[in-house]
């Protein structure tokens, strides 16, 4: 089956400095990514949806200058946390789907876990 | 806005039957997902429905009433590894297809004990 793999699994970082998480897909082409926060005890969020060769949609509340996303090819986008603070510390979980994938297997990335001092 | 609901946390003994429950109100619906989260991974997937209806896969089992915006998961003969969160995602139509967007109920912790 379709694997999407992240990158850092796990990263601790400074206070006000950027971190960059990516997502690729490994066997299929993504067309559309999806970026999703969560917190502990808590569901996932959804922040952002990107379409490959276009600008990302952020869902309200999210900031579009603080969580920069790419998504330039067809199996690769990236997240980047700019002046990351403690409260940006979350589990950050990115979901690829593309042409042909079903609509009832929609592919996650193993997730990545961002702690900021 | 869009509004999914499901209970924070349950309690089950081992062998027994559980009920999960979701309801939701969406902008828009084309169909709803059921996944299973371990603490500190990824979602997994369990079942989708898309029609009125039971669609049943081994132990677990999903429902779906479009008209009360209802579904439930139902896991039988539970297992202590069950003890998971399970979350509801209702799929939106967003740019169609496959590449719909899915979004997140609250999730329910549950716990299953001896």
């Amino acid at each position: 089956g379709a694997v999407v793999s992240q990158h850092p699994s796990w990263v601790i970082c400074k206070s006000g400095t950027s971190v960059k998480i990516e997502c690729r897909s490994l066997d299929f082409q993504a067309t559309t990514m999806f970026w999703y926060r969560q917190f502990p005890k808590q569901s996932l969020m959804l922040m952002a949806t990107s379409n490959e060769g276009s600008k990302a949609t952020y869902e309200q509340g999210v900031e579009k200058d603080k969580f920069l996303i790419n998504h330039a090819s067809l199996t690769l986008s990236t997240l980047t946390v700019t002046s990351a603070h403690p409260e940006d510390s979350s589990f950050y979980i990115c979901r690829a789907a593309g042409v042909g994938s079903g609509t009832d297997t929609q592919y996650f990335g193993p997730g990545t876990r961002l702690t900021v001092l | 806005g869009q509004n999914i609901d499901q209970p924070t946390e349950m309690t089950a003994t081992e062998g027994a039957i559980v009920q999960i429950n979701c309801t939701y109100q969406t902008s828009g619906f084309n169909g709803l997902f059921w996944y299973q989260q371990h603490a500190g991974e990824a979602p997994t997937f369990l079942s989708y429905n898309v029609l009125d209806g039971l669609e049943e896969k081994g132990r677990f089992s999903s429902f779906l009433s479009r008209s009360k915006g209802y579904s439930y998961l139902l896991l039988k003969e539970l297992q202590m590894k069950d003890s998971a969160s399970y979350l509801c995602a209702v799929s939106l139509p967003e740019y169609g297809g496959a590449t719909n967007k899915l979004i997140f109920g609250t999730g329910t912790l549950l716990a299953v004990q001896p």
